[in-house]
Protein backbone atom coordinates (compact mmCIF):
# COMPACT_ATOMS: atom_id res chain seq x y z
CA UNK A 1 0.00 0.00 0.00
CA UNK A 2 0.92 3.12 -0.92
CA UNK A 3 -1.36 4.98 2.27
CA UNK A 4 -1.77 8.84 1.53
CA UNK A 5 -0.14 10.53 -1.44
CA UNK A 6 0.05 14.26 -2.32
CA UNK A 7 1.22 16.08 -5.36
CA UNK A 8 3.35 18.32 -6.03
CA UNK A 9 5.44 18.29 -3.02
CA UNK A 10 6.31 21.96 -3.60
CA UNK A 11 4.64 24.68 -5.66
CA UNK A 12 5.16 28.66 -5.57
CA UNK A 13 1.92 30.40 -7.04
CA UNK A 14 1.79 33.98 -7.94
CA UNK A 15 -1.27 36.28 -6.43
CA UNK A 16 -4.78 35.46 -7.96
CA UNK A 17 -3.71 31.91 -9.34
CA UNK A 18 -5.32 29.06 -9.13
CA UNK A 19 -4.33 25.06 -8.34
CA UNK A 20 -5.12 21.82 -6.87
CA UNK A 21 -4.27 19.87 -4.95
CA UNK A 22 -4.17 16.10 -5.35
CA UNK A 23 -4.32 13.56 -2.09
CA UNK A 24 -5.30 9.98 -2.86
CA UNK A 25 -5.66 7.10 -0.67
CA UNK A 26 -5.65 3.33 -0.94
CA UNK A 27 -6.45 1.89 2.16
CA UNK A 28 -10.38 2.54 1.46
CA UNK A 29 -10.45 4.81 4.28
CA UNK A 30 -13.99 6.44 4.19
CA UNK A 31 -12.50 10.00 6.39
CA UNK A 32 -10.20 12.23 4.61
CA UNK A 33 -8.85 15.29 6.11
CA UNK A 34 -7.28 18.46 4.75
CA UNK A 35 -5.13 20.86 7.36
CA UNK A 36 -2.69 23.17 6.81
CA UNK A 37 0.54 23.76 8.75
CA UNK A 38 1.69 27.55 9.74
CA UNK A 39 5.00 28.31 11.47
CA UNK A 40 4.46 27.44 15.44
CA UNK A 41 0.72 27.00 15.21
CA UNK A 42 -1.05 23.61 15.12
CA UNK A 43 -2.16 22.30 12.23
CA UNK A 44 -5.85 23.84 11.46
CA UNK A 45 -8.35 21.25 9.67
CA UNK A 46 -9.68 23.08 6.63
CA UNK A 47 -12.36 20.67 5.15
CA UNK A 48 -13.10 16.83 5.71
CA UNK A 49 -14.80 13.98 4.40
CA UNK A 50 -16.72 11.53 5.45
CA UNK A 51 -17.42 9.28 2.27
CA UNK A 52 -17.78 10.03 -1.79
CA UNK A 53 -19.84 12.77 -1.85
CA UNK A 54 -20.08 14.54 1.29
CA UNK A 55 -17.65 16.71 2.65
CA UNK A 56 -17.61 19.35 5.29
CA UNK A 57 -16.05 22.72 6.22
CA UNK A 58 -13.85 22.93 9.36
CA UNK A 59 -11.90 25.59 10.98
CA UNK A 60 -10.50 27.68 7.91
CA UNK A 61 -12.02 26.59 5.23
CA UNK A 62 -12.27 30.33 3.22
CA UNK A 63 -10.45 30.23 0.08
CA UNK A 64 -10.77 26.71 -0.55
CA UNK A 65 -13.01 24.23 -2.02
CA UNK A 66 -13.61 20.52 -2.18
CA UNK A 67 -14.54 17.50 -3.89
CA UNK A 68 -15.03 13.56 -3.07
CA UNK A 69 -16.41 12.04 -6.40
CA UNK A 70 -15.04 8.73 -4.95
CA UNK A 71 -13.27 7.38 -2.14
CA UNK A 72 -9.88 7.68 -3.00
CA UNK A 73 -9.27 10.61 -3.73
CA UNK A 74 -9.82 14.44 -2.36
CA UNK A 75 -8.37 16.87 -4.34
CA UNK A 76 -8.10 20.75 -2.57
CA UNK A 77 -8.83 23.36 -4.54
CA UNK A 78 -7.58 27.27 -4.11
CA UNK A 79 -9.23 29.46 -6.47
CA UNK A 80 -7.58 32.96 -6.28
CA UNK A 81 -4.23 32.24 -4.10
CA UNK A 82 -3.48 35.23 -1.34
CA UNK A 83 -0.15 35.26 0.79
CA UNK A 84 -2.20 34.26 3.37
CA UNK A 85 -2.14 31.34 2.17
CA UNK A 86 1.36 30.28 2.27
CA UNK A 87 1.82 27.15 4.22
CA UNK A 88 2.28 23.39 4.11
CA UNK A 89 -0.72 21.19 3.44
CA UNK A 90 -0.86 18.14 4.72
CA UNK A 91 -3.79 15.59 3.69
CA UNK A 92 -5.11 12.43 6.05
CA UNK A 93 -7.27 9.78 6.13
CA UNK A 94 -8.47 7.19 8.62
CA UNK A 95 -11.02 4.34 8.15
CA UNK A 96 -13.47 6.08 11.33
CA UNK A 97 -13.67 9.39 12.05
CA UNK A 98 -10.24 10.58 13.65
CA UNK A 99 -11.43 12.04 16.91
CA UNK A 100 -12.85 8.81 17.98
CA UNK A 101 -10.21 5.79 18.97
CA UNK A 102 -9.25 5.33 14.96
CA UNK A 103 -5.44 6.12 13.85
CA UNK A 104 -5.04 9.05 11.43
CA UNK A 105 -2.70 8.18 8.57
CA UNK A 106 -0.95 11.46 7.10
CA UNK A 107 0.42 12.55 3.01
CA UNK A 108 3.92 13.59 2.96
CA UNK A 109 2.65 17.35 2.74
CA UNK A 110 2.79 20.08 -0.02
CA UNK A 111 4.40 23.07 0.91
CA UNK A 112 2.99 25.99 -0.97
CA UNK A 113 4.17 29.76 -1.23
CA UNK A 114 2.19 32.40 -2.67
CA UNK A 115 4.43 35.64 -3.56
CA UNK B 1 -6.56 30.09 23.32
CA UNK B 2 -5.97 26.90 21.90
CA UNK B 3 -7.57 23.91 23.21
CA UNK B 4 -4.59 21.60 24.09
CA UNK B 5 -1.86 23.32 25.34
CA UNK B 6 2.14 21.56 24.89
CA UNK B 7 5.30 22.29 26.78
CA UNK B 8 7.88 22.50 26.71
CA UNK B 9 8.05 24.53 22.82
CA UNK B 10 11.37 23.64 22.80
CA UNK B 11 13.43 21.15 24.14
CA UNK B 12 17.74 19.89 23.55
CA UNK B 13 18.56 16.70 25.43
CA UNK B 14 21.92 14.96 25.24
CA UNK B 15 22.01 11.53 24.19
CA UNK B 16 20.91 8.59 26.36
CA UNK B 17 18.32 11.15 28.82
CA UNK B 18 15.30 10.37 29.82
CA UNK B 19 12.76 13.01 28.06
CA UNK B 20 9.08 13.94 29.20
CA UNK B 21 6.60 15.94 26.71
CA UNK B 22 3.59 17.49 28.34
CA UNK B 23 0.41 17.68 27.22
CA UNK B 24 -3.00 19.28 29.09
CA UNK B 25 -6.15 19.54 27.15
CA UNK B 26 -9.35 21.64 28.29
CA UNK B 27 -11.89 20.06 26.28
CA UNK B 28 -13.67 16.42 26.48
CA UNK B 29 -12.04 14.46 24.62
CA UNK B 30 -12.72 10.72 23.42
CA UNK B 31 -9.39 9.87 22.66
CA UNK B 32 -5.69 11.75 22.77
CA UNK B 33 -2.89 11.22 20.02
CA UNK B 34 0.59 11.53 19.72
CA UNK B 35 2.38 12.30 16.62
CA UNK B 36 5.75 12.55 14.76
CA UNK B 37 6.77 15.23 12.41
CA UNK B 38 10.94 14.72 11.27
CA UNK B 39 12.33 17.79 9.30
CA UNK B 40 10.72 18.10 6.17
CA UNK B 41 9.22 15.06 6.52
CA UNK B 42 5.69 13.86 7.01
CA UNK B 43 3.40 13.25 9.96
CA UNK B 44 3.23 9.65 11.86
CA UNK B 45 1.11 8.53 14.17
CA UNK B 46 2.67 7.18 17.38
CA UNK B 47 0.31 6.62 20.13
CA UNK B 48 -3.47 7.06 20.13
CA UNK B 49 -4.97 6.44 23.77
CA UNK B 50 -8.24 6.78 25.92
CA UNK B 51 -6.74 5.77 29.45
CA UNK B 52 -4.10 4.39 31.12
CA UNK B 53 -0.16 3.90 29.37
CA UNK B 54 0.60 2.27 26.42
CA UNK B 55 4.63 1.61 25.33
CA UNK B 56 5.98 0.82 21.92
CA UNK B 57 9.80 0.55 22.17
CA UNK B 58 12.00 3.72 23.82
CA UNK B 59 8.33 5.73 23.86
CA UNK B 60 5.89 5.59 26.74
CA UNK B 61 2.38 7.68 26.55
CA UNK B 62 0.39 7.92 29.40
CA UNK B 63 -2.72 10.29 30.00
CA UNK B 64 -4.57 11.04 33.13
CA UNK B 65 -8.32 11.47 32.43
CA UNK B 66 -9.28 13.28 35.58
CA UNK B 67 -6.37 15.91 35.33
CA UNK B 68 -7.03 16.16 31.89
CA UNK B 69 -3.39 15.30 31.55
CA UNK B 70 -1.02 13.32 29.06
CA UNK B 71 2.68 12.81 28.69
CA UNK B 72 4.64 11.58 26.25
CA UNK B 73 8.48 9.50 27.35
CA UNK B 74 11.42 9.24 25.38
CA UNK B 75 14.20 6.68 27.18
CA UNK B 76 17.41 6.29 26.70
CA UNK B 77 17.38 9.37 23.86
CA UNK B 78 18.76 9.05 20.46
CA UNK B 79 19.55 11.90 17.83
CA UNK B 80 17.31 10.06 15.73
CA UNK B 81 14.48 11.21 18.02
CA UNK B 82 14.87 14.73 17.28
CA UNK B 83 11.77 15.94 15.86
CA UNK B 84 8.63 17.64 15.92
CA UNK B 85 6.08 15.74 18.62
CA UNK B 86 2.69 16.71 18.42
CA UNK B 87 -0.43 15.99 20.80
CA UNK B 88 -3.94 16.34 19.67
CA UNK B 89 -7.16 15.00 21.33
CA UNK B 90 -9.90 13.84 19.82
CA UNK B 91 -12.63 15.91 20.65
CA UNK B 92 -16.26 14.14 21.86
CA UNK B 93 -18.60 16.82 20.70
CA UNK B 94 -17.11 16.98 17.00
CA UNK B 95 -14.97 13.82 16.39
CA UNK B 96 -12.43 15.97 14.80
CA UNK B 97 -8.51 16.53 16.06
CA UNK B 98 -7.44 19.38 17.85
CA UNK B 99 -3.61 20.04 17.35
CA UNK B 100 -1.18 21.17 20.40
CA UNK B 101 1.45 23.42 18.70
CA UNK B 102 3.98 20.93 18.92
CA UNK B 103 7.56 20.15 21.13
CA UNK B 104 10.34 20.37 18.88
CA UNK B 105 12.92 18.22 20.46
CA UNK B 106 17.18 17.94 19.71
CA UNK B 107 18.92 15.12 20.94
CA UNK B 108 22.43 16.01 20.61
CA UNK B 109 25.21 13.07 20.25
Amino acid sequence: NAGVTQTPKFRILKIGQSMTLQCTQDMNHNYMYWYRQDPGMGLKLIYYSVGAGITDKGEVPNGYNVSRSTTEDFPLRLELAAPSQTSVYFCASSYSIAGSTDTQYFGPGTRLTVL
Amino acid sequence: KNEVEQSPQNLTAQEGEFITINCSYSVGISALHWLQQHPGGGIVSLFMLSSGKKKHGRLIATINIQEKHSSLHITASHPRDSAVYICAGGSSNTGKLIFGQGTTLQVKP
